[in-house]
């Protein structure tokens, strides 16, 4: 079974306009991390943001914020303002046993590509 | 600047030919992990490595070996036995541990076969 799941492989955004990218995820761990991760096409993976299972509220960090709905068990990214340079692939990861000693393993989804329109 | 480096930025391999793909970082992580990108795809785990002399299979071991042998480094050899080598290859490292720290990674590898 899909331990995070992506369910938009493509989006399309008109530039300075918001998007939301969606990630769910299934774990019976209570205790794990969320993070997502920004790809180029250059190749390099970029870390965003970061939301624990045990935080209260939710992520932001500049322009991107994460709308985290542990109940729904899902963690969406939100970008605001979408500019050109955001085009790129993004990835939901996820790490379980956080706060434990734990391996660091992430658990990645399939990713969704934005492609931003000027 | 701290970071990770990966060496080459492309390989090449031969039928029958083993490469080795580099990893260096000095960001002083005890974690460090190998993963593998097939196009349009996401990231799958080969090896990992939490702590110098010793390192664990990861999702897609077969036909790959590592080895870790000083902190800052974790050298990727694939073999003549991974069929399908082509691809794009990631290192990362993390603080580990008790931690909430994510991974950083280095630019990667493409690997193509001749």
């Amino acid at each position: 079974a899909q331990k995070i799941t992506q369910t938009q492989p493509g989006m399309f955004v008109q530039e300075k306009e918001a998007v939301t990218l969606d990630c769910t995820y299934d774990t019976s761990d209570p205790s794990y991390g969320l993070f997502w991760y920004k790809q180029p096409s250059s190749g390099e993976m970029i870390f965003l943001i970061y939301q624990g299972s045990y935080d209260q509220q939710n992520a932001t960090e500049g322009r991107y914020s994460l709308n985290f709905q542990k109940a729904r068990k899902s963690a969406n990214l939100v970008i605001s303002a979408s500019q050109l340079g955001d085009s790129a692939m993004y990835f939901c990861a996820m790490r379980e046993g956080l706060w434990r000693s734990n391996t660091g393993k992430l658990i990645f989804g399939q990713g969704t590509t934005l492609q931003v329109k000027p | 600047d701290g970071g990770i480096t990966q060496s080459p930025k492309y390989l090449f391999r031969k039928e029958g030919q083993n490469v080795t793909l580099s990893c260096e970082q000095n960001l002083n992580h005890d974690a460090m992990y190998w993963y593998r990108q097939d196009p349009g795809q996401g990231l799958r785990l080969i090896y990992y490595s939490q702590i110098v002399n010793d390192f664990q299979k990861g999702d897609i071991a077969e036909g790959y070996s590592v080895s870790r042998e000083k902190k800052e480094s974790f050298p990727l050899t694939v073999t003549s036995a991974q069929k399908n080598p082509t691809a794009f290859y990631l290192c990362a490292s993390s603080a580990g541990g008790y931690s909430n720290q994510p991974q950083h990674f280095g630019d990667g590898t493409r690997l193509s076969i001749l």
